[in-house]
């Protein structure tokens, strides 16, 4: 059974900051891996899909890179500002996601 | 729409009582999605569609819950005789084919008193 977990469940660094949130998962047979942000009180923001052929995609300030051997995925974050304050949420699978429990993310002004 | 829309954005329900969540997907995707989301946890898939067909209820916790799309179209779920451990909020997603890009609504956050 695929487990996705991110590591760790909350962060806080100085605006400014280049960072790197984590995400592993147990069986590499993956699909699809995608990364979203959650604001509170608000929907699931998608943000970079890196399909199983693929090692990384970019998005502006965004990088999500995958490992499928190691079972990792690493979202590299540049030059954070406060409006990047939010919960980051891995997921992998095809139709039917299977979801890390997220990275609290706080951006210090 | 611009957008998966759901509602209603807020639902408090007594215990054992009905209720019934919308979602308009973007216009055009196929793909449709139902997730349920406790508080401080990621999401867990309750089922899926494609056009009308549920494809996958493998997802939902109980037989008091049931989803449908009969038009390919606007999709509801619904939970009979809810009880407090109902209580998340529950996401509706939509994609152009299983597996691209899903793009959420805002959900609905279900509490059950």
């Amino acid at each position: 059974k695929q487990e996705v977990t991110q590591i760790p469940a909350a962060l806080s660094v100085p605006e400014g900051e280049n960072l790197v949130l984590n995400c592993s998962f147990t069986d590499s047979a993956i699909y699809n891996l995608q990364w979203f942000r959650q604001d509170p009180g608000k929907g699931l923001t998608s943000l970079l899909l890196i399909q199983s052929s693929q090692r990384e995609q970019t998005s502006g300030r965004l990088n999500a890179s995958l490992d499928k051997s190691s079972g990792r995925s690493t979202l590299y974050i540049a030059a954070s500002q406060p409006g990047d304050s939010a919960t980051y949420l891995c997921a992998v699978g095809n139709y039917q996601l299977i979801w890390g429990a997220g990275t609290k993310l706080i951006i210090k002004p | 729409g611009a957008g998966v829309s759901q509602s209603p954005r807020y639902k408090v329900a007594k215990r054992g009582q009905d209720v019934a969540l919308r979602c308009d997907p973007i216009s055009g995707h196929v793909s449709l999605f139902w997730y349920q989301q406790a508080l401080g946890q990621g999401p867990e898939f309750l089922t899926y569609f494609q056009n009308e067909a549920q494809l996958d209820k493998s997802g939902l916790p109980s037989d008091r819950f049931f989803a449908e799309r009969p038009e390919g179209s606007v999709s509801t779920l619904k939970i009979q005789r809810t009880q407090q451990e109902d209580s998340a909020v529950y996401l509706c997603a939509s994609s152009f084919s299983g597996n691209t890009e899903a793009f959420f609504g805002q959900g609905t956050r279900l509490t059950v008193v």
